[in-house]
């Protein structure tokens, strides 16, 4: 099946600092990416949608200022956590979805966030 | 907005044993998709369901999209140690143009050689 990948898979930041992190899909062309964010034993929550070239649509709830998100190519997209704070801790984990087949959703392995 | 209750919220199971898990919804979905994560993953999918009544195999996973269409189960077969994990079942809808999933609360599933 096509790979989505992620980058940094970890990183622990100090608070008041601002984090990158990368999702590429290695192998097709990602039309959407969706950013989702998972805390310990919860489900997946969806926080933004972005297809490329255009501007990402957010969840209600989701701050878009504090999370910055890029989809600028048909491969990567980008999503910056700015001004980290502790309770922005969390399980950040990506999807991307080629040009045909909605249920062709792949998922990278996630990236774990820790603000100090 | 819409919802999935996915149940149990755990299962403790003997290797060999069967096992069922299922999710409901208040309102319809055009598909049903069930994911595995391992701890520290992202989800993986196993089985995509299409059609109301639809059931579709996947080795010793078994999947069924509720007639009603506000409804789907898994059943894993004689399980094994690998099998542990949490399984999220997700509905999705095509309207507009974003195609959203909706993830249940997944169910966490222990196997005990």
């Amino acid at each position: 099946g096509a790979v989505v990948s992620q980058h940094p898979s970890w990183v622990i930041c100090k608070s008041g600092t601002s984090v990158k992190i990368e999702c590429r899909s290695l192998d097709f062309q990602a039309t959407t990416m969706f950013w989702y964010r998972q805390f310990p034993k919860q489900s997946l929550m969806l926080m933004a949608t972005s297809n490329e070239g255009s501007k990402a649509t957010y969840e209600q709830g989701v701050e878009k200022d504090k999370f910055l998100i890029n989809h600028a190519s048909l491969t990567l997209s980008t999503l910056t956590v700015t001004s980290a704070h502790p309770e922005d801790s969390s399980f950040y984990i990506c999807s991307a979805r080629g040009g045909t087949g909605w249920e062709t959703q792949y998922f990278g392995p996630g990236t774990r966030l820790l603000v100090l | 907005g819409q919802q999935l209750n996915q149940s149990p919220q755990s299962m403790f199971i003997q290797e060999g044993e069967d096992v069922s898990m299922n999710c409901t919804s208040s309102s319809i979905f055009n598909t049903w998709l069930w994911y595995k994560q391992d701890p520290g993953e992202g989800p993986v999918l196993l089985i995509a369901l299409y059609k109301a009544g639809e059931l579709t195999s996947n080795g010793r996973l078994t999947a069924q999209f509720g007639i009603t269409r506000k409804d789907s189960f898994l059943n894993i077969s004689a399980s094994i140690p690998s099998d542990v994990g949490i399984y999220f079942c997700a509905g999705l809808n095509y309207g507009g143009s974003q195609g959203n999933l909706i993830f249940g609360k997944g169910t966490k599933l222990s196997v005990k050689p």
